[in-house]
């Protein structure tokens, strides 16, 4: 069983919208948990992290945690062309230590200007 | 803004040869990550160290793969021979020792392997 799931789209929204990506894990000790960014054949880049139950925003962008249902997802408000890219789902374990992410298969947003 | 930095960017090669990946981590981190990544799939880790020591390489292909980071810092990711199924992108990231937002791992551009 895939321990991070998404849906691997593409999510296709217009220029303007909220893109909703989802994601869910399997893990419930899992502490930390991160979304990525990745255009096609660049490395993932760190958009937003949280550890706590509930939104954190940050510009654009707000990440909501739910660990009751296991459920982490991302808002992107005001989506532009240049969001659109591959958004990785990840998962941390261990709340003491350094340990290695867990990634979903990503999510493939198209937004149409 | 401090980077992973990692090379070459791009490396194709031929099966049955040896190929080599660098990556200089974030100054101060202690922690550092490879990842290898196949097309349309997640990151998934080949090996991790904390400073000069193998923290976890349960999932490294000991037959053809080595890593080391023999100082603590920069780290190489051998693999000989390469086979046609080693062709991905190729992550290393790093983060600083400790727990929650320490945790917090930055990627270098990465190395794209093709093998021929």
């Amino acid at each position: 069983q895939k321990e991070v799931e998404q849906n691997s789209g593409p999510l296709s929204v217009p220029e303007g919208a909220i893109a909703s990506l989802n994601c869910t894990y399997s893990d419930r000790v899992s502490q930390s948990f991160f979304w990525y960014r990745q255009y096609s054949g660049k490395s993932p880049e760190l958009i937003m992290s949280i550890y706590s139950n509930g939104d954190k925003e940050d510009g654009r962008f707000t990440a909501q945690l739910n660990k009751a249902s296991q459920y982490v997802s991302l808002l992107i408000r005001d989506s532009q062309p240049s969001d659109s890219a591959t958004y990785l789902c990840a998962v941390n374990a261990a709340p003491t230590r350094a340990t290695p992410l867990t990634f979903g298969t990503g999510t493939r947003l198209a937004v149409r200007p | 803004e401090a980077e992973v930095a990692q090379s070459p960017r791009y490396k194709i090669t031929e099966k049955s040869q040896a190929v080599a990946f660098w990556c200089d981590p974030i100054s101060g981190h202690a922690t550092l990550y490879w990842y290898r990544q196949i097309l349309g799939q997640g990151p998934e880790l080949l090996v991790q160290f904390q400073d000069e020591s193998v923290v976890d390489d349960s999932q490294l292909p000991k037959d053809r793969f080595s890593a080391e980071r023999l100082k603590g810092v920069d780290s190489t990711l051998k693999i000989q021979p390469a086979e046609l199924g080693d062709s991905a992108m190729y992550l290393c990231a790093s983060s600083l020792q400790g727990q929650g937002a320490q945790n917090t791992q930055y990627f270098g551009p990465g190395t794209r392997l093709t093998v021929l």
